[in-house]
């Protein structure tokens, strides 16, 4: 079974600074994709990126970036000079398969990120 | 962006109640999903369905129910709600092909008394 898991519930630091929030994840499938949402107050989750499992070319979008690292199952997301904009609960997913065999996402429990002034 | 959307935003209401959670999406997206967010921010696939007149139950058991006649709408009904219910509600689409993302609406906050 597939599992996502986000060890760091919660993290604050002062605008300016570069925060990494790190995802481990768990498959049998030797395909998959892997996604990060952002959640802001707001409610609504937002696409950020989704990489598949052939590709671990470490992606750059502005001040953001990821690390993807399959020897040892991560895809790590690092905000650089970070803003108060930032700010909000950041998940890390995983593509999975139901009982029923159809696809699904699978979720870490998330990261809430505060970005203080 | 993804064009899909849910009414009402916020839900106040008695035990008891039947109410409709809405969802629509203009993409064309034969791929819908319903999540329930708890307090704690974990996503729960509740209910999900390739296109018309499909539907499946995802991994978290719900007393809700779901349809799907048209493409672009999936709306959610909870025949008796209860103040297990209060939860936030989120609705999701993807388009065709293997395991692509999925955008979100903005979801329901429904609250039950």
């Amino acid at each position: 079974a597939q599992k996502v898991t986000q060890a760091q519930t919660e993290i604050s630091v002062v605008e300016k600074e570069d925060v990494t929030l790190d995802c481990v994840y768990e498959t049998r499938d030797t395909t998959y994709y892997l996604f990060w949402y952002k959640q802001p107050p707001s409610g609504e989750l937002v696409f950020l990126i989704r990489r598949n499992s052939f590709d671990e070319q470490n992606e750059i979008s502005g001040r953001y970036s990821w690390n993807f690292q399959k020897s040892t199952s991560s895809f790590n997301f690092t905000i650089t000079a970070s803003q108060v904009v930032d700010s909000a609960v950041y998940f890390c997913a995983l593509s999975g398969i139901t009982q029923g065999g159809s696809e699904k996402l699978v979720f870490g429990k998330g990261t809430k990120l505060t970005v203080n002034p | 962006e993804a064009d899909i959307y849910q009414t009402p935003r916020y839900l106040v209401i008695g035990t008891g109640k039947k109410i409709t959670l809405e969802c629509s999406q203009t993409m064309g997206h034969d791929k819908m999903y319903w999540y329930q967010q708890d307090p704690g921010m974990e996503l729960h696939l509740i209910h999900y369905s390739y296109g018309v007149n499909s539907t499946e139950k995802g991994d978290l058991s719900s007393e809700s129910t779901v349809s799907r006649i048209r493409t672009e709408h999936f709306p959610l009904t909870l025949e008796s709600a209860r103040p297990s219910h209060t939860s936030q509600y989120l609705c999701a689409s993807s388009g065709p092909g293997h395991l692509n993302e999925q955008f979100f609406g903005p979801g329901t906050r429904l609250t039950v008394l």
